[in-house]
């Protein structure tokens, strides 16, 4: 089945440190790839996608390439800040008619000053 | 303003009541999704739409109504068949390509 496996959290970072969210995902044909993050209390954000392989999605420092040959869209932040601290979701599309999304299970991430 | 908007922000509801969450968007957008979160879990869809007057179940519709009678609205009720309700609903919206977008959410918390 189609599915998105997120390395668990919660992540503790030091500010200014480098971040790696982990996220595989297994599909049929071939998927857009989504990462959201989630600040407390409130919806999702679209952060950055990616619609094929090799391609990169970037936003506010924010990188992700879609690695097909590996399965993985894995997130980067060269320097994390305090604001950074979320919950960050990794996200197929299969791209049908539905445009349905299938979601990992998230991940923490906690930026100390 | 565009954009999404879910009300109430917070609700409660005593054991079988039927509740009735409010998804309103001026996006022009024409599908409108369900989605419902449960801590330290990925969103589980529930119900889709992608024009008026047409809706499907997605993987977690047991317990769950919806209707779709004007493209701006898409209300979800969570009926007392819905085993464990308590959760954080999100409403969610697209143009027609593949990016969805969020509103703010509403917390149901069953008495």
């Amino acid at each position: 089945g189609n599915s998105v496996t997120q390395m668990e959290g919660p992540v503790t970072l030091s500010e200014e440190a480098f971040l790696t969210i982990n996220c595989t995902y297994t599909a049929t044909g071939y998927p857009s790839l989504f990462w959201y993050v989630q600040y407390p209390g409130e919806g999702l954000q679209l952060l950055l996608k990616a619609t094929k392989a090799d391609d990169k999605g970037s936003n506010k420092g924010f990188e992700a390439t879609y690695r097909k040959e590996t399965t993985s869209f894995h997130l980067e932040k060269g320097s994390v800040q305090v604001s950074d601290s979320a919950v960050y979701f990794c996200a197929l599309s299969l791209r049908d008619s539905s445009y349905k999304l299938i979601f990992g299970s998230g991940t923490r991430l906690l930026v100390r000053p | 303003d565009g954009g999404i908007t879910q009300s109430p922000k917070y609700l409660f509801r005593k054991e079988g009541q039927n509740v009735t969450l409010s998804c309103e968007q001026n996006l022009n957008h024409d599908a409108m999704y369900w989605y419902r979160q449960d801590p330290g879990q990925g969103l589980r869809l529930i119900y889709y739409s992608q024009i008026v007057n047409d809706f499907q179940k997605g993987d977690i519709a047991e317990g769950y109504s919806v209707s779709r009678e004007k493209k701006e609205s898409f209300p979800l009720t969570v009926t007392s068949a819905q085993k464990n309700p308590t959760a954080f609903y999100l409403c969610a919206t697209t143009s027609g390509g593949d990016t969805q977008y969020f509103g703010p959410g509403t917390r149901l918390t069953v008495l």
